[in-house]
């Protein structure tokens, strides 16, 4: 079954802090990997997009990695900011008829 | 630019009323996708236009729900009769081709008591 499970469920930490999200999914055949960032209150929008021979690609502060072997993603924040605040939700396009499966989504706390 | 604008931002109403949700999508796409969001089943895609034209509906929970897209510019979401687990966020999607970033817009929050 093509599934997208996201860890953890919820985060909190100090402002000036690193952290990292993780995206593991069973989707088969693998298209591509997006992460969003969703404020509250807001639409989600697009962080990366990683296709399969992409390791790494960075936007700012956030890096996203993926293994397509284990078919694992992580979102990594540098010197989280208050405004990092939000759901992060991990969206794989695959599977046989090269659908979007969503994550349940990582939310976020950033205190001061 | 103007983002995709959807309307109303809020909608609260009684159930069995008829509920029509509105989305304007970005000039030029010609990608638009319909999504639901509640907590317990986080995002689900209930339908998307190529052109105009529905290519997957197999997200749209019942007959209760209809999608049309009368132009490039304009796209409803129908709920007729409306019921109480109705209630979530729906959020309109578009994107220039199907595998670019979907721009989304800040959604309809739905209530049906």
């Amino acid at each position: 079954k093509n599934q997208v499970e996201q860890s953890p469920q919820s985060l909190i930490i100090l402002e000036g802090k690193n952290c990292t999200l993780q995206c593991n999914y069973t989707v088969s055949p693998f298209s591509n990997l997006r992460w969003y960032k969703q404020d509250t209150g807001r639409g989600p929008v697009s962080l990366t997009i990683m296709t399969f021979s992409e390791n790494t690609k960075s936007n700012g502060r956030y890096t996203a990695t993926l293994d397509a072997d284990t078919k694992q993603s992580s979102l990594h924040i540098t010197a989280s900011q208050l405004s990092d605040s939000a759901s992060y939700i991990c969206v794989v396009r695959g599977g046989g008829y090269n659908k979007l499966i969503f994550g349940a989504g990582t939310r976020l706390a950033v205190h001061p | 630019d103007a983002g995709v604008i959807q309307s109303p931002r809020h909608e609260v109403t009684e159930m069995g009323q008829e509920v029509t949700l509105r989305c304007k999508p970005i000039s030029g796409h010609d990608y638009l996708f319909w999504y639901r969001q509640t907590m317990m089943r986080g995002l689900e895609l209930l339908i998307y236009f190529n052109n105009n034209v529905p290519i997957d509906d197999s997200g749209m929970p019942e007959d209760r729900f209809s999608a049309k897209m009368p132009n490039a510019s304009f796209s409803t979401l129908k709920i007729q009769p409306s019921e109480p687990r109705d209630s979530a966020v729906y959020f309109c999607a578009s994107s220039f081709q199907g595998n670019q970033p979907q721009h989304f817009g800040d959604g309809t929050r739905l209530s049906i008591l």
